[in-house]
């Protein structure tokens, strides 16, 4: 099994302010990592696959970098709508296992 | 635009068979392109996924649950199901469907989810 460690487990962030969150695999997942928000009470919301393709509808202030064990979200300047917990994904083969989650919340 | 509806009962007794089933709608659960899938969501904890079903039946599961879990798809309803054998408390957890692309793939589109909840 593939384990996906997530860091920091809570970020505090300021409106406006640029958000980074990490997530490493214990071996390597190539590109096949997906990241996902979610907001309380709801599912979560694929942002990125493929590492860096954003997913259809998200806005440009979400990008997503890295291959192989480390990759990185970053969420360029904090909106309102995006205080919530964010979870990484890998796919690289039948055995999808998720991260532990990153919480963005208000500093 | 695609929809996926969990159905299902919200309270199973420790010991019995959780079953659930996926409704989708706006979209044919037949596509070649697409798998469908299970996860599961303690409350206040992570994602684990489930398992996952290609229209013709074709199975993957999480090792960790294999030996309880069965998916199953009926293509003249659109649905998909899961049955999750033998619970306990430990299986208490909202449980989301999804339809992810073709082979192990993220998942574009969820359900709402449904909690499930065992206990006397």
């Amino acid at each position: 099994e593939i384990v996906m460690t997530q860091s920091p487990a809570t970020l505090s962030v300021s409106p406006g302010e640029r958000a980074t969150l990490s997530c490493r695999a214990s071996q390597s997942v190539s590109s096949n990592l997906a990241w996902y928000q979610q907001k309380p009470g709801q599912a979560p919301r694929l942002l990125i696959y493929g590492a860096s393709t954003r997913a259809t509808g998200i806005p440009a202030r979400f990008s997503g970098s890295g291959s192989g064990t480390e990759f990185t979200l970053t969420i360029s300047s904090l909106q309102s709508e995006d205080f919530a917990v964010y979870y990484c994904q890998q796919y690289n083969n039948w055995l999808l296992t998720f991260g532990p989650g990153t919480k963005v919340d208000i500093k | 635009q695609l929809q996926l509806q969990e159905s299902g009962p919200g309270l199973v007794k420790p010991s019995e068979t959780l079953s659930l089933t996926c409704t989708v709608s706006g979209g044919s659960i037949s596509s070649s392109s697409y798998y469908w899938g299970w996860i599961r969501q303690p409350p206040g904890k992570g994602l684990e996924w489930i398992g996952s079903i290609y229209y013709s039946g074709s199975t993957y599961y999480n090792p960790s649950l294999k030996s309880r879990v069965t998916i199953s798809v009926d293509t003249s309803k659109n649905q998909f199901s899961l049955k999750l054998s033998s619970v306990t408390a430990a299986d208490t957890a909202v449980y989301y469907c999804a339809r992810h692309s073709y082979g192990a793939a993220p998942a574009h589109y969820w359900g709402q989810g449904t909690l499930v909840t065992v206990s006397s």
